[in-house]
């Protein structure tokens, strides 16, 4: 079964840098886009980022452009967030998710999250 | 790009039937939008795809009978039948926008689902 386990997450002060990993298990990582997506605390969901399946191409929120970047590992099915300058306003819970193709860009399946603080 | 609006909460009590409502912004009409459920503390999860012909591919993974969708004009809704308490969870809506590997995600602000 398709499995997602994100990890990375914690405290960090603003300003500070945090990479986020994502491992994938259960589909063949390397034929599939994926992406972040992130929810604040007590609010809805706000997609961050995505990397095609073989990193040719890649976007991002304009909230997050020039200060996060995602890449991947195939050999390791591995999905990163590099998240640098921090700010209060990226505290929020980042899932990674699968894209089920590049025509049809559902998120079909989620991880469970992990949560990143940004806070002095 | 498209803005996506939901209702915050919505209610409805075990066994009835409740209809959530995805409403589009003006000129995306003919956009299709995903329906996500998240339980308190979990991840969200795919529960399927609406157009204005209704359901588009299949529901996701363990989606019972008693969810469907249904789409019209520039609102994307979904009923739950037979309300169980299971059910009570957020429902966020949500959308792509762009062309060809440029691409960007939009959602709703997710409506609260709460079961009397």
């Amino acid at each position: 079964q398709v499995q997602l386990v994100e990890s990375g997450g914690g405290l960090v002060k603003p300003g500070g840098s945090l990479r986020l990993s994502c491992a994938a298990s259960g589909f063949t990582f390397s034929d599939y886009y994926m992406s972040w997506i992130r929810q604040a605390p007590g609010k809805g969901l706000e997609w961050v980022s995505y990397i095609s399946s073989s990193s040719s191409y890649t976007n991002y929120a304009d909230s997050v452009k020039g200060r996060f970047t995602i890449s991947r590992d195939n050999a390791k099915n591995s999905l990163y967030l590099q998240m640098n300058s921090l700010r209060a306003e990226d505290t929020a819970v980042y899932y990674c998710a699968r894209i089920y193709s590049s025509r049809t860009r559902t998120f079909d399946y989620w991880g469970q999250g992990t949560l990143v603080t940004v806070s002095s | 790009q498209p803005v996506l609006t939901q209702p915050p909460s919505a209610s409805a009590s075990l066994g009835a039937s409740v209809t959530l409502t995805c409403t589009l912004s003006s000129g995306y009409s003919n956009y299709k939008v995903d329906w996500y459920q998240q339980r308190p503390g979990k991840g969200p999860r795919f529960v399927m795809r609406v157009g204005t012909g209704g359901i588009v591919g299949s529901k996701g993974d363990g989606i019972p009978d008693r969810f469907s969708v249904l789409g019209s004009g520039l609102n994307r809704y979904l009923t739950i039948k037979n309300i169980q308490e299971e059910d009570e969870s957020d429902y966020h809506c949500g959308a792509d926008h762009g062309s060809g590997s440029n691409f960007v995600g939009v959602f709703g602000g997710g409506t609260k689902l709460t079961v009397l």
